[in-house]
């Protein structure tokens, strides 16, 4: 069963650094992009960028670029997205999800609280 | 920037939906897809490639497409169906995924 598996919930403060991880199983990780989206509460899903396993290339959407980093790590079959100084409008869910004819599988989601 | 209507739409169990995405831009080599979330979920994919239904999806569930515009149809509402639809409007390369503000679809 193809499956990706988010890192835990976190509460930190504005100008903290934080990194959260999406652990895919179930297929060979670096045969597809992975995607991060965004969910501020009670929002709309926004998407962030895309990472590529097999040679960690990335892509982000104007609207993230420069504010995140994405990457993958292939030895472990774990993405990653991170910050290097929080903001409280940061505060949302963040979801991963492979991409492949759309984003065809999705993680359960890592709740950020700012 | 990708246009969903109606923003709600309120339906009782057994009739038909029929919700609406429009994308701002025609993009080569682009397609639509629908994904279903419920409160406290991550969303699910529902079609792929406008009218390709994703594993495990009932046929009660259609897509079509003219041009930027992409329809889902969901026919015979089932109580489970009841939830907010995000579209969208994706190509690989160069990589666009962006979604619309959703539909909720909500019981009568």
């Amino acid at each position: 069963e193809v499956q990706l598996v988010q890192s835990g919930a976190e509460v930190k403060k504005s100008g903290e650094s934080l990194k959260i991880s999406c652990k895919a199983s179930g297929y060979t990780f670096t045969y597809n992009w992975i995607a991060w989206v965004r969910q501020m509460p009670g929002k709309g899903l926004e998407w962030m960028g895309i990472v590529h396993p097999g040679d960690s290339n990335t892509r982000y959407s104007p609207s993230f670029q420069g504010q995140v980093t994405i990457s993958a790590d292939r030895s472990s079959n774990t993405a990653y997205l991170q910050w290097s100084g929080l903001r409280a409008s940061d505060t949302a869910m963040y979801y991963c999800a492979r991409v492949l004819s759309g984003f065809d599988v999705w993680g359960q989601g890592t709740n950020v609280t700012v | 920037v990708v246009t969903q209507s109606p923003g709600t739409l309120s339906l009782s169990p057994g009739e038909r939906a029929t919700l609406s995405c429009r994308a701002s831009q025609s993009l080569s080599n682009s397609y639509f897809a629908w994904y279903q979330q419920k409160p406290g979920q991550a969303p699910r994919l529902l079609m792929y490639g406008q009218s390709s239904r994703a594993t495990g999806i009932p046929d009660r569930f259609s897509g079509s497409r003219s041009g930027t515009d992409c329809t889902l149809s969901i026919n015979r509402l089932e109580p489970e169906d009841f939830a907010v639809y995000f579209c969208q409007h994706y190509r690989s390369s160069p990589p666009e995924y962006t979604f619309g503000p959703g539909t909720k679809l909500e019981i009568k």
